[in-house]
């Protein structure tokens, strides 16, 4: 199992461009999140989903949309990037324990 | 609204040294509590985790965590530390019960290992 990945690794976008990052999951897990991560922050919930079809906001959802079309994949959207939205993010998934597993991240950098 | 807490935010050791971290929480019921373990460059991994029972719980790479409702705590220890546990921790927790299972995360707690 590859458990959870992200798509791309690494992206540098220009102030207005727009971007989607990709999720996957392969455990067949009902719960998905999208968190970004920055210094000295922890890391922080933009955004999650309780199952395919569903999507909620988390902490810090604006500037951010998501959805989920297929119970294996969650699409974090950015319309109009800005340069506040650098930052490392991380999808994750879990099914009914609590137990989440991440993927490797996504370094965002918008100039 | 749930919080965590890790006082400390750098934290310096040497190899072989005892090791603690601290964590504590505000929630209104006893949450869902764990600590992941963040190498540099790389995702989250799980430590070990607390749903209910025993108070003191076992983890992965020699860890454990011992529970105290009283202090709303949930601190991490390893008794002997190895220069690979250089990393970043994050004491997190989540509401128990069914629910969205949504983690609140601390700040963090860098740990540098003095060979």
């Amino acid at each position: 199992n590859a458990g959870v990945t992200q798509t791309p690794k690494f992206r540098v976008l220009k102030t207005g461009q727009s971007m989607t990052l990709l999720c996957a999951q392969d455990m067949n897990h009902e719960y998905m999140y999208w968190y970004r991560q920055d210094p000295g922050m922890g890391l922080r919930l933009i955004h999650y989903s309780v199952g395919e079809g569903t999507t909620a906001k988390g902490e810090v959802p604006d500037g951010y949309n998501v959805s989920r079309l297929k119970k294996q994949n969650f699409l974090l959207g950015l319309e109009s990037a800005a340069p506040s939205q650098t930052s490392v993010y991380f999808c994750a998934s879990t099914e009914f324990s609590g137990e989440q597993f991440f993927g490797p991240g996504t370094r965002l950098t918008v100039l | 609204a749930q919080s965590v807490t890790q006082p400390d935010i750098h934290i310096t050791v040497s190899e072989g040294a005892s090791l603690e971290l601290r964590c504590n929480y505000s929630y209104g019921a006893t949450p869902y509590l764990f600590w992941y373990v963040q190498s540099p460059g790389q995702g989250l991994q799980l430590l070990l985790k607390y749903f209910s029972g025993d108070t003191l719980v076992q983890g992965i790479k020699g860890f454990e965590a011992e529970f105290k409702r009283s202090q709303s705590s949930f601190n991490l220890r390893k008794p002997s530390v190895h220069w690979s546990d250089a990393a970043e921790y994050f004491c997190a927790v989540a509401p128990s019960g069914a629910g969205s299972y949504q983690l609140t995360f601390g700040k963090g707690t860098k740990l540098s290992v003095i060979p």
